[in-house]
């Protein structure tokens, strides 16, 4: 059974560009988190995927925006980027029958905002 | 604004020694969660705890959850140096239509030889 898988593990951008991280979410889970982690501190919920549709967000501004496949994967896309912007994003995924709050992450894409 | 502390932030201790790790909460989750996460990985879940003061046991670690539901706590006993890592606390709740989980600032935990 394969695990979620998220890309690029690493990357590094400069203010004001965009970027695009991917997830596979694992086999079976239909839902999908997303989480930012900064440095030093635990992870913070960005938003959650079902169906394709966006059903909940935390707070974290528009240009923080993402998409979900038919096959459950799921994609984190975030304009104008800020130095701020720089942590460790964590995808998470669940299953249908899943306990609330059980979920299985990836190991994360590292962004560097310079 | 739901909040998550633990205490303390940073553990560094000897192996076979015995360790408690506290998470508090100024609000009521419908579950809570303990996640330990090593340098460049996710978290891997733990335990999960839904009735107050319900206690789960695994293997070493011994996890409590407080009668009102807001608090829990963690102890490892005869830690060993595989024990090293960040725990995380964290509390399920609901925002719209999803599940959503609230972590805690984490405890770093070192065991050494």
């Amino acid at each position: 059974e394969t695990g979620v898988t998220q890309s690029p593990t690493h990357l590094i951008k400069t203010r004001g560009q965009q970027v695009t991280l991917r997830c596979s979410s694992q086999s079976g889970h239909n839902t999908v988190s997303w989480y930012q982690q900064a440095l030093g501190q635990g992870p913070q919920f960005i938003f959650q995927y079902y169906r394709e549709e966006e059903n909940g967000r935390g707070n974290f501004p528009p240009r923080f925006s993402g998409l979900q496949f038919p096959n459950y994967s799921s994609e984190l896309n975030v304009n104008a980027l800020e130095l701020d912007d720089s942590a460790l994003y964590l995808c998470a995924s669940s299953p249908p029958t899943g306990r609330p709050g059980e979920l299985f992450f990836g190991e994360g894409s590292r962004l560097t905002v310079l | 604004t739901q909040l998550l502390e633990q205490s303390p932030q940073f553990l560094s201790i000897q192996e076979g020694e015995n360790l408690t790790v506290y998470c508090n909460s100024s609000s009521v989750f419908s579950s809570l969660q303990w996640y330990r996460q090593e340098p460049g990985e996710g978290p891997v879940l733990l335990v999960t705890v839904v009735t107050g003061g319900e206690v789960k046991k695994l293997k070493r670690l011994t996890f409590q959850f407080g009668d009102a539901r807001k608090d829990s706590s963690l102890h490892i006993t005869a830690a060993q140096p595989g024990d090293t890592g960040l725990y995380l606390c964290a509390g399920a709740s609901r925002t719209g239509t999803a599940s959503k989980l609230t972590f805690g600032t984490g405890t770093r935990l070192q065991v050494t030889l």
